[in-house]
């Protein structure tokens, strides 16, 4: 198993929603991590989870809340969204902690805030 | 602070023919790792290519291949023989690696195939 998948492919929730994305991978990654890309722009990085902790966090507003339960699963809570938060999120991970390797993402998730 | 530099916004490549995207770097690191990745309209990020900053060779992936220029800190990727499928957005990534793990992407060269 050679890929990093996540659900769902879209969502569409209301700014008082709160909703979940879900990442995983099999391949034995150790790192993992969560960008916001926008359209025609490069993803920026949210937060970087090395050995199931969090390493990095790119000062996130609190209403996205990652979570690593182990090393295969990566979760992005979400709550109270705002109209701005619409973007692509995509989860991907990294051999090791360091990404020497290049990362491995996923196809993203398209999110629409109402 | 590391940054990546991509000047060419949208490029465009006849079938069959040859294209180079630019891209250069800033850094104060002697060690790091440089990489292409491709994303086509299905959204993914796709790794294209990876060279090592300690090794001279340039790297290859069959039509992919870089000319890396260490010390003007260039970073070039060159597609030969070029297909429809190669229509993306490309991106220059630099990467430290290592107990910071920040991935940091340029901003990105549009890439056309034209029939």
């Amino acid at each position: 198993d050679t890929e990093v998948t996540q659900t769902p492919k879209h969502l569409v929730m209301g700014m008082t929603n709160k909703k979940s994305l879900k990442c995983e991978q099999h391949m034995g990654h150790r790192a993992m991590y969560w960008y916001k890309q926008k359209a025609k722009k490069p993803p920026e990085l949210m937060f970087v989870y090395s050995y199931e902790k969090l390493s990095i966090n790119e000062s996130v507003p609190s209403r996205f809340s990652p979570e690593c339960p182990n090393s295969s699963l990566l979760n992005l809570h979400l709550h109270a969204l705002q109209p701005e938060d619409s973007a692509l999120y995509l989860c991907a991970s990294s051999l090791g902690g360091t990404g020497s390797y290049g990362y491995t993402f996923g196809s993203g998730t398209r999110l629409t805030v109402v | 602070a590391q940054t990546v530099t991509q000047s060419q916004p949208e490029m465009s490549v006849q079938e069959a023919e040859t294209v180079t995207l630019s891209c250069t770097y800033d850094t104060s690191e002697s060690d790091y790792y440089l990489f292409w990745y491709k994303q086509p309209p299905s959204r993914q990020m796709i790794l294209v290519i990876r060279q090592e900053a300690y090794k001279q060779q340039n790297a290859t992936e069959n039509r992919f291949s870089v000319n890396f220029q260490k010390a003007a800190k260039s970073f070039s990727l060159k597609i030969s023989d070029s297909q429809l499928g190669d229509a993306a957005m490309y991106f220059c990534a630099y990467n430290y690696g290592g107990a910071t793990n920040k991935l940091i992407f340029g901003t990105g060269t549009l890439l056309a195939v034209q029939p």
